[in-house]
């Protein structure tokens, strides 16, 4: 069955540190992968995805994600964190059916930043 | 600029009352969806709609269901509210085939 594990719940930074979110799946097939944001009392909004390619995706807000098949891994990036990207982060996976689609989506990482 | 609405943020209802949450789409989106979102879990899927009239069950469907009479809205139907249905509920929707989903603000709903 398809999942997706983000195994930190909660991670806090330094204003300027730089941010690894953590995302593993498990899928049969190629993935479809996606990191979306949600920002307090919004829905979710997304970053960035993978369907094929290079690996190294870029998203929106200077976050990036490296693809790697071999771990089943798909790790978001940012190089400096802002306050504003304090929020919660999901990671998803897609799954295909018989000419439907759905999404499964991690538990997600909620990331404080310190001043 | 894209748009999925939710007919209420916050909604407070008795256990046993029929609920109605509305989810509406300004993008002819083929598929839409309705999540629930819950603190340690994650969303969970109840139902989705690839097509007017069409219904999916997702992974959490009991107490729940849907109905897409026309392709912009989606609608979840709570038979008979009780207590463990509190919380947050979203509707997303995407174009087609394998895509980015687009959400709405989402609908708070306590049962009590």
């Amino acid at each position: 069955a398809q999942s997706v594990t983000q195994p930190d719940i909660h991670i806090t930074v330094s204003e300027g540190a730089s941010l690894e979110l953590r995302c593993n799946y498990s899928y049969g097939a190629t993935p479809y992968l996606f990191w979306y944001v949600q920002s307090p009392g919004q829905g979710l909004q997304l970053l960035l995805k993978y369907f094929s390619g290079d690996t190294l995706v870029q998203g929106i807000k200077g976050f990036e994600a490296e693809f790697k098949r071999s771990q089943s891994s798909f790790n978001l990036r940012k190089p400096s964190v802002h306050w504003s990207d304090a929020a919660e982060y999901f990671c998803a996976v897609g799954a295909a059916g018989s000419g439907t689609y759905k999404y499964i989506f991690g538990t997600g990482t909620r990331l404080k930043v310190l001043a | 600029d894209v748009k999925v609405t939710q007919s209420s943020r916050y909604l407070v209802k008795r256990t046993g009352e029929k609920v109605f949450l509305e989810c509406v789409q300004d993008m002819d989106h083929e598929n839409m969806f309705w999540y629930r979102q819950d603190p340690g879990l994650g969303l969970r899927l109840i139902y989705f709609s690839y097509d007017v009239k069409m219904k999916e069950k997702g992974d959490i469907p009991e107490g729940y269901s849907v109905s897409r009479e026309k392709k912009e809205r989606f609608s979840l139907i709570l038979e008979s509210a009780s207590t463990n249905q509190t919380s947050m509920y979203l509707c997303a929707s995407t174009l087609t085939g394998m895509n980015e989903q687009f959400f709405g603000p989402g609908t708070r709903l306590t049962v009590l």
